[in-house]
């Protein structure tokens, strides 16, 4: 089976950084990805890891350590369009399918 | 601009109704999902296709099935709801590969079983 853990909520102050991290327990590793979803809308890709380092994509950033079993989601210079919950998911090792964390809700205050 | 639709937005049913829900998507993509999406848990995977006609169980099958007649277009079916089936349901489609494809979402359908 998966087991995918996420804080369930940080609150985080605009122009600050803020780091979500996600441990991962699975049978079979094919990639990480996040996902970042505002209220009453879909998912929508932030990032994807499948080798150990660090993915920076611009006030974003995702690292991942496979022998570790753990990734997070970097995000700096916040803004309050960040407010948002943001989704771990992993990808075994055969086919597309992704099992998801339950989501951390972020919220940036003023 | 990809594209993944679903047939409703919010949907009020009965216990006990047949209910479908529709996902089409324009990208071509072989890789078609439907989860559904509750607080604290996260997105849990219904069913999933890989082609036309082909369909495989997810972490929560009972008490749906699927339909995918064509390409684009993939239906998740509610035998007979229940209240335990209120939720948001999202459909998902990726292209086939083993690489970094990302899975590209639908609107969602907050369906309520009265």
């Amino acid at each position: 089976g998966q087991n995918i853990d996420q804080p369930t909520e940080m609150t985080a102050t605009e122009g600050a950084i803020v780091q979500i991290n996600c441990t991962y327990q699975t049978s079979g590793f094919n990639g990480l990805f996040w996902y970042q979803q505002h209220a009453g809308e879909a998912p929508t890709f932030l990032s994807y890891n499948v080798l150990d380092g660090l993915e920076e994509k611009g006030r974003f950033s995702s690292f991942l350590s496979r022998s570790k079993g753990y990734s997070y989601l970097l995000l700096k210079e916040l803004q309050m369009k960040d407010s948002a919950s943001y989704l771990c998911a992993v990808r075994k090792a055969a086919g597309n399918k992704l099992t998801f964390g339950g989501g951390t809700r972020v919220l940036v205050k003023p | 601009d990809v594209k993944v639709t679903q047939s409703s937005r919010y949907l009020v049913k009965r216990t006990g109704e047949k209910v479908f829900l529709e996902c089409v998507q324009d990208m071509d993509h072989e890789n078609m999902f439907w989860y559904r999406q509750d607080p604290g848990l996260g997105l849990r995977l219904i069913y999933f296709s890989y082609d036309v006609k082909m369909k495989e169980k997810g972490d929560i099958p009972e008490g749906y099935s699927v339909s995918r007649e064509k390409k684009e277009r993939f239906s998740l079916i509610l035998e007979s709801a229940s209240t335990n089936q209120t939720s948001m349901y999202l459909c998902a489609s990726t292209p086939w590969g083993e690489t970094g494809n990302e899975q590209f979402f639908g609107p969602g359908t907050r369906l309520t079983v009265l």
